[in-house]
């Protein structure tokens, strides 16, 4: 069964800096991965995404993500933090017609 | 292009009535829709699979009698919570994957948030 792990419950940021939330996969094959947001009380909304190629993906708000196979991680990134950027973060993998959500990491960027 | 949106937004019942909830693909086909459920400051958890034209695939732990779905259209799936008690209140998101498209990206909808009293 595949599996994403998001170690961080929080990330706390000042804005202007660098950000990072980290997330981990398990899943036999290729993966596909995913990002999403989440602001308060709404749907998610799509950031970025890896299905082949490239290893670093740009996407949207500035977003990007390493795919990293042999650490088997697909890490957030941003060179600089918005008070905006402000939000819950889900990293996805899909796999067999399934897309399956890591547990969240909210994402904190003071002024 | 690729919007998915929820109706309603939000819903407050009482305990023991049925609830529906609408989700549509407002500008593209959808064979295949989801339905999650996401407690407070908690992941999404998948419910079902909607399948167009077919009975839902419910995921273990989800009782099919209680959370009916059905997959009218190619646009159109819908979510009835039945007898609903208050240990259903939750916020219930649902999202569509285009047919034909690449990387079997879904499109989520913005959510419903259901309060059983």
């Amino acid at each position: 069964a595949q599996s994403v792990a998001q170690p961080e419950d929080q990330v706390n940021v000042a804005e202007g800096n660098p950000l990072t939330v980290k997330c981990t996969y398990s899943v036999s094959g290729n993966p596909y991965l995913f990002w999403y947001v989440q602001y308060p009380n709404r749907g998610l909304q799509f950031l970025l995404k890896y299905i082949t190629g490239d290893n670093l993906v740009k996407g949207s708000y500035g977003f990007e993500a390493e795919f990293n196979k042999s650490q088997t991680s697909f890490h957030l990134k941003k060179p600089s933090a918005l008070v905006s950027d402000s939000a819950l973060y889900f990293c996805a993998v899909h796999r067999y017609s399934t897309l399956t959500f890591g547990k969240g990491t909210m994402l904190l960027v003071s002024p | 292009g690729a919007v998915v949106s929820q109706h309603p937004s939000w819903v407050i019942c009482k305990s023991g009535t049925s609830v529906k909830i609408e989700c549509r693909s407002l500008d593209f086909q959808a064979t295949t829709m989801f339905w999650y459920r996401q407690f407070p400051k908690q992941s999404l958890m998948l419910m079902a699979t909607s399948n167009e034209g077919s009975k839902a695939t419910y995921e273990q732990g989800v009782e099919k009698d209680k959370f009916l779905i059905n997959h009218a259209s190619l646009t159109l799936s819908t979510l009835t919570v039945t007898s609903a008690h208050p240990e259903d209140s939750s916020f219930y998101i649902c999202s569509a994957r285009i047919d034909g498209g690449a990387g079997n990206e879904q499109f989520f909808g913005p959510g419903t948030r259901l309060t059983v009293l």
